[in-house]
């Protein structure tokens, strides 16, 4: 079935430094992409996502680009904060071709630690 | 707005033992999902909605059931707890299916352990 794979962690970095977080995907179609977040102590928050290849997610200074050539969606981030602490979960859209639903599947998640 | 409102936040139980985990949403989305989330691994779905009375089993459904008696409301129902079942819950809502690029909105979660 599809899957995602993501970098393992913790990626640890000072305030300011650019990030990076791998992410490639195995899909037998064309799924979307999703990068979601989760901050100490709550649930996931959809951070950005792309429909389509060559697609351009964006939000809060995060970027992830649909490489179908690559199957990849790293997540981007020209300056990290320490607010930006949190576990960063890849995810992409999963077809059921019996019963038509469209579930996501989640990579194992990275998590995040900036320090001042 | 609450969004997705789970209880409780933790739970301790004895094994053998049932419990229903509760989510509600005041968004009027038609989906709802549970997922768990295992230490280093991603979150795996146990059932999800489409509808008030309609629901299917997601990729771990073992162990686990559901109702949907109404829009807001999706209970998952333990019966006879295992230790394997030791996890932290989700749920989570949507308009539509959450795979076509609908967002999904997650409840703060439940901590299980099962011992």
């Amino acid at each position: 079935g599809d899957s995602v794979t993501q970098m393992e962690g913790p990626v640890t970095l000072s305030e300011e430094a650019f990030l990076t977080i791998n992410c490639t995907y195995t899909a037998t179609g064309y799924p979307s992409l999703f990068w979601y977040v989760q901050y100490p102590g709550e649930g996931l928050q959809l951070l950005l996502k792309a429909t389509k290849a060559d697609d351009k997610g964006s939000n809060k200074g995060f970027e992830a680009t649909y490489r179908k050539e690559t199957t990849s969606f790293h997540l981007e981030k020209g300056s990290v904060q320490v607010s930006d602490s949190a576990v960063y979960f890849c995810a992409l859209s999963d077809l059921a071709r019996n019963t038509g639903f469209q579930k996501l599947v989640f990579g194992t998640g990275t998590r995040l630690l900036v320090s001042p | 707005n609450a969004g997705v409102t789970q209880t409780p936040k933790f739970r301790i139980l004895k094994i053998g033992q049932s419990m229903t985990l509760q989510c509600t949403q005041d968004m009027n989305h038609n989906y709802m999902y549970w997922y768990r989330q295992d230490p280093g691994m991603g979150l795996k779905l146990i059932y999800y909605s489409v509808g008030a009375g309609i629901t299917d089993k997601g990729e771990v459904p073992n162990g686990y059931n559901v109702s949907r008696s109404t829009t807001e409301d999706f209970p998952l129902r333990l019966e006879l707890a295992a230790p394997s079942q030791t996890s932290v819950y989700f749920c989570a809502s949507s308009y539509s299916q959450g795979g076509s690029g609908y967002e999904q909105y997650f409840g703060p979660g439940t901590r299980l352990t099962v011992t």
